[in-house]
């Protein structure tokens, strides 16, 4: 019953070193997305992905890349890390579009120093 | 454009108080659907409801209560006789129709419920 599981949780990266986050969700959904959560601003979207081998923007994508190349598994890059770039990065995943719940992973904190 | 709005930063109450958090949206959809969440302070994400814009009716879940009203754009949350473990921040959230899914998110109001 694992459903949406980030790894690694904890990282701590220096700036200009690079780092992949992995999700991966068992439910067989469709769609998932990556979020980074910061102080007093909520969640916002990094990038998603409607189905395995697409990706889209999200709202602040800047810095980061992404990959869907199998259905159960999102990953997010940091090429080159930046200390803006320290975040808790959720991920998450859905059956399809508004209609259905979306599940969330337990996050995975990344700071950059 | 969409937009989620939690006006209140932080509420702190004595246990057994009740309270109302606030959620305001913006959105062109006439198909849309409306989330709350609470986030604990161990960090994970926790699903509370999901309500769509065709459902106007109150729903009540245990000390839980949701009041969506459209002609006020908002959906707020109302915890009937707090607990210390209500403590954690809430965040509210939509999807529209044209989303694909994706969720935008108010800022959060942290609940600090005192013993």
């Amino acid at each position: 019953n694992a459903g949406v599981t980030q790894t690694p949780k904890f990282r701590v990266l220096k700036t200009g070193q690079s780092m992949t986050l992995l999700c991966a969700q068992d439910m067989n959904h469709e769609y998932m997305y990556w979020y980074r959560q910061d102080p007093g601003m909520g969640l916002r979207l990094i990038h998603y992905s409607v189905g395995e081998g697409t990706t889209a923007k999200g709202e602040v994508p800047d810095g980061y890349n992404v990959s869907r190349l199998k259905k159960q598994n999102f990953l997010l890059g940091l090429e080159s890390a930046a200390p803006s770039q320290t975040s808790v990065y959720f991920c998450a995943s859905s059956y399809g579009q508004a209609a259905n719940t979306i599940y969330f992973g337990e996050g995975s904190w990344l700071t950059v120093v | 454009a969409q937009k989620v709005t939690q006006a209140q930063t932080e509420i702190s109450v004595v246990e057994k108080e009740d309270v109302t958090l606030d959620c305001v949206y913006e959105t062109r959809d006439t198909t849309y659907y409306l989330f709350w969440y609470k986030q604990p302070p161990s960090g994970e994400l926790v699903f509370l409801i999901r309500r769509n814009s065709f459902d106007e009716q109150n729903e009540i879940s245990g000390r839980y209560s949701w009041n969506f009203q459209k002609s006020t754009s908002s959906f707020n949350f109302t915890i009937t006789a707090s607990q210390v473990v209500d403590s954690a921040v809430y965040f509210c959230a939509l999807s529209g129709s044209s989303n694909t899914g994706k969720l935008i998110f108010g800022q959060g109001t942290t609940l600090q419920v005192k013993p």
